[in-house]
């Protein structure tokens, strides 16, 4: 089942901060976070494993809480070059081969101007 | 540098003829994928290979096939294309994961299908 983001779409200038959140009905094992340029192919950013697990790096950092369903990912201060859209994907199954899948949510397109 | 590299970046086909899109890598990697990104969505799995074990999603229309001849290489196969399959079909790859969160997923720069 696809997990869903939110917002759809957020628009800031350089500097401000940004929180995109992804949620599931279903229990959720592990939250990856990508972030796909226009035109590019996805490329990862991080990983959540535990619940309660906090990660970053650069200005970018997600956290997980395993009892709410639900990751969110922070993006503070801003630059130019993290405009795109973040994707949170989920395992899309149960065991070892459930453990390969993701499902990935709908995304949240990020904007940021000058 | 370790890659995953897709051919071609650009395909047009014709309504109903077959095409096959290749996709390699030099990463070694155990798992291979097939995405299928239409404009402003997700990607949606079509199937994956665990080794050499296929795994096909329960969705994914008989026209997609899919082949592995080995750790490198992985092709997709449409074989009737129709309008609806115009999209940005992307392969990636990664570690086999034991435990029950996966891992990082490297994808290619995919391949842009058009149906005319």
């Amino acid at each position: 089942q696809q997990p869903v983001q939110s917002p759809q779409a957020v628009i800031l200038r350089e500097g401000e901060d940004a929180v995109i959140n992804c949620s599931s009905s279903k229990a959720l094992y592990s939250v990856h976070w990508y972030r796909q340029k226009h035109g590019e192919a996805p490329v990862f950013l991080m990983i959540l494993l535990k619940g309660g697990e906090q990660k970053g790096h650069d200005k970018i950092s997600a956290s997980f809480n395993e009892k709410k369903q639900q990751s969110s990912l922070y993006l503070t201060a801003s630059q130019l070059s993290y405009s795109g859209t973040y994707f949170c994907g989920t395992r899309g199954g149960l065991g070892i081969q459930g453990a390969q899948k993701l499902v990935f949510g709908q995304g949240t397109r990020l904007t940021i101007n000058p | 540098d370790a890659m995953v590299i897709q051919n071609p970046r650009y395909q047009v086909t014709q309504f109903g003829k077959p095409v096959t899109l290749s996709c390699s890598q030099t990463l070694n990697h155990n798992v291979m994928y097939w995405y299928q990104q239409k404009s402003s969505q997700a990607p949606k799995l079509l199937f994956h290979y665990y080794d050499k074990d296929f795994n096909n999603e329960a969705d994914t229309p008989d026209n997609f096939q899919s082949r592995r001849p080995n750790t490198s290489f992985c092709f997709l196969d449409i074989r009737s294309p129709g309008l609806g399959d115009a999209a940005m079909y992307l392969c990636a790859t990664s570690r086999r994961s034991f435990g029950q969160g996966g891992d990082e997923q490297f994808f290619g720069p995919g391949t842009r299908l058009t149906v005319l």
